[in-house]
């Protein structure tokens, strides 16, 4: 039972380079989100999305781009990354339960922006 | 802008001592959740609370929800080094989808 996968687990970017976050889960959930970590200011949130084929912009979106094209798979792109988008980023996918969202989180993507 | 303040942000305790942590909110949210994260993984849920009031236990672990729902509680009896890690608070509103995540509160349980 695999739950959220998330790809790759480490990556080394220049600055100006391009590169895009897989997503993968496998227990039919309708929601998705990308959220990034970084220390002493929790979870933020990137960009979401309620149901295949549809997206929206959450609290930190600029710089990144989202797509799902598959229920199962959400991507997260970075057309140009910049130095201050080095952090943690977690998937998550959640059921829908009217109030209760219980999310469950992939083991993440350390991402560096040189 | 919904907030969640947790504290404190860190804690060093002796195996064996209990302790308590706090996650707070000038917000009502229609429930809480607190996951536990460990290094290099994903939050992991512990426990949902729904009513005001609510009290929940897990083996050593006793969660409460403020009668408003604007603040929860948790507290670890007789900590283990195997309680060591991230404590994350989140709340959910009626008939949303997304979660408010508070910072966090780091804990070390020394053997």
């Amino acid at each position: 039972n695999a739950g959220v996968t998330q790809t790759p687990k480490f990556r080394v970017l220049k600055t100006g380079q391009s590169m895009t976050l897989l997503c993968a889960q496998d227990m039919n959930h309708e929601y998705m989100y990308w959220y990034r970590q970084d220390p002493g200011m929790g979870l933020r949130l990137i960009h979401y999305s309620v149901g295949e084929g549809t997206t929206a912009k959450g609290e930190v979106p600029d710089g990144y781009n989202v797509s799902r094209l598959k229920k199962q798979n959400f991507l997260l792109g970075l057309e140009s990354a910049a130095p201050s988008q080095t952090s943690v980023y977690f998937c998550a996918s959640s059921p829908i339960r009217t109030g209760i969202n219980i999310q469950y989180f992939g083991a993440g993507t350390r991402l560096s922006v040189l | 802008t919904q907030l969640l303040k947790q504290s404190p942000q860190f804690l060093s305790i002796q195996e064996g001592e209990n302790l308590t942590v706090y996650c707070n909110s000038s917000s009502v949210f229609s429930s809480l959740q607190w996951y536990r994260q460990e290094p290099g993984e994903g939050p992991v849920l512990l426990v949902t609370v729904v009513t005001g009031g609510e009290v929940k236990k897990l083996k050593r672990l006793t969660f409460q929800f403020g009668d408003a729902r604007k603040d929860s509680s948790l507290h670890i009896t007789a900590a283990q080094t195997g309680d060591t890690g991230l404590y994350l608070c989140a709340g959910g509103s009626t008939g949303g989808f997304k979660t408010i995540f508070g910072a966090g509160t780091r804990l070390f349980v020394k053997a």
